[in-house]
C-alpha cells in the first residue's frame, strides 16, 4: 500500500493567518482527497484533488477557504485560509486507486488549533 | 446521496471474547465496495477488512470477519479473540461507483482486560 507523509504533523496558529498542508506519497496515485475530522468525529470530506484538474469541492467548503494544489502525482497541499477557531480541527489526506476494490489510505494527519 | 450508519457510538468486550460492530448504508448502486477502518488514538487511519458488493462470500482477515446482508444493506464487522490493542475508534466506509467515499460516524471500541 502506498505510504502517505503528511506535514506538518500539528500547528497552533493566530487567527485570520492561513496554513498550507503538504501530502506525500511514495507512489504515483490518480485520486487524492482531503478530509476534515472534529475530534471524536467521522471524517467529513472537503475536496477531491485530481491531477491536471480543478479540485472538486463538497458541499460547504469552497475554494478561497481551501484551495488545494495538485501539481502531479505524488503531491498536494491544502491551504486553510483566514483561520478562525472553528477551523480547529484534524486535516487528513489520503489516495486510492482508481480502479476495483482500492481502499483509501490516510496520512497520519495534522491537527490544527486556532487561538 | 449514500449514506452510512453506525447506530452504536460506542461498544465495549472483554479481553477474548468476540464483539460485533454494526453498519447500515443506504444506495442505489449496484456495484460498490465496503470497508471498516480502525484509527486508535494515534489517528492514523488503519484499513482493517474490505467486502465486494458483487461478492456472497463474507470477507475474513484473521480475527475479523464481516456479515455481509446485501439485501438488507448491511456491513457488521466481527472481532473474535479481542486483544487490547483492538481498542479504537471502528469506521464502516462506502465506496461508490464513482470512487466517492461515504464513512459513518464510528463506534468507539472498548477492550476490557
Amino acid at each position: 500500500s502506498a505510504v502517505i507523509s503528511q506535514k506538518p504533523s500539528r500547528d497552533i496558529c493566530q487567527r485570520g493567518t492561513s496554513l498550507t498542508i503538504q501530502c506525500q506519497v511514495d507512489s504515483q496515485v490518480t485520486m487524492m482527497f482531503w478530509y476534515r475530522q472534529q475530534p471524536g468525529q467521522s471524517l467529513t470530506l472537503i475536496a477531491t484533488a485530481n491531477q491536471g484538474s480543478e479540485a472538486t469541492y463538497e458541499s460547504g467548503f469552497v475554494i478561497d477557504k481551501f484551495p488545494i494544489s495538485r501539481p502531479n502525482l505524488t503531491f498536494s497541499t491544502l491551504t486553510v485560509s483566514n483561520m478562525s477557531p472553528e477551523d480547529s480541527s484534524i486535516y487528513l489526506c489520503s489516495v486510492s486507486g482508481a480502479g476495483g476494490n482500492q481502499p483509501q489510505h490516510f496520512g497520519d494527519g495534522t491537527r490544527l488549533s486556532i487561538l | 446521496a449514500q449514506t452510512v450508519t453506525q447506530s452504536q457510538p460506542e461498544m465495549s468486550v472483554q479481553e477474548a471474547e468476540t464483539v460485533t460492530l454494526s453498519c447500515t448504508y443506504d444506495t442505489s448502486e449496484s456495484d460498490y465496495y465496503l470497508f471498516w477502518y480502525k484509527q486508535p488514538p494515534s489517528r492514523q487511519m488503519i484499513l482493517v477488512i474490505r467486502q465486494e458488493a458483487y461478492k456472497q462470500q463474507n470477507a475474513t482477515e484473521n480475527r475479523f470477519s464481516v456479515n455481509f446482508q446485501k439485501a438488507a444493506k448491511s456491513f457488521s464487522l466481527k472481532i473474535s479473540d479481542s486483544q487490547l490493542g483492538d481498542a479504537a475508534m471502528y469506521f464502516c466506509a462506502y465506496r461508490s461507483e464513482s470512487y466517492q467515499f461515504y464513512f459513518g460516524t464510528g463506534t468507539s471500541l472498548t477492550v476490557i482486560p
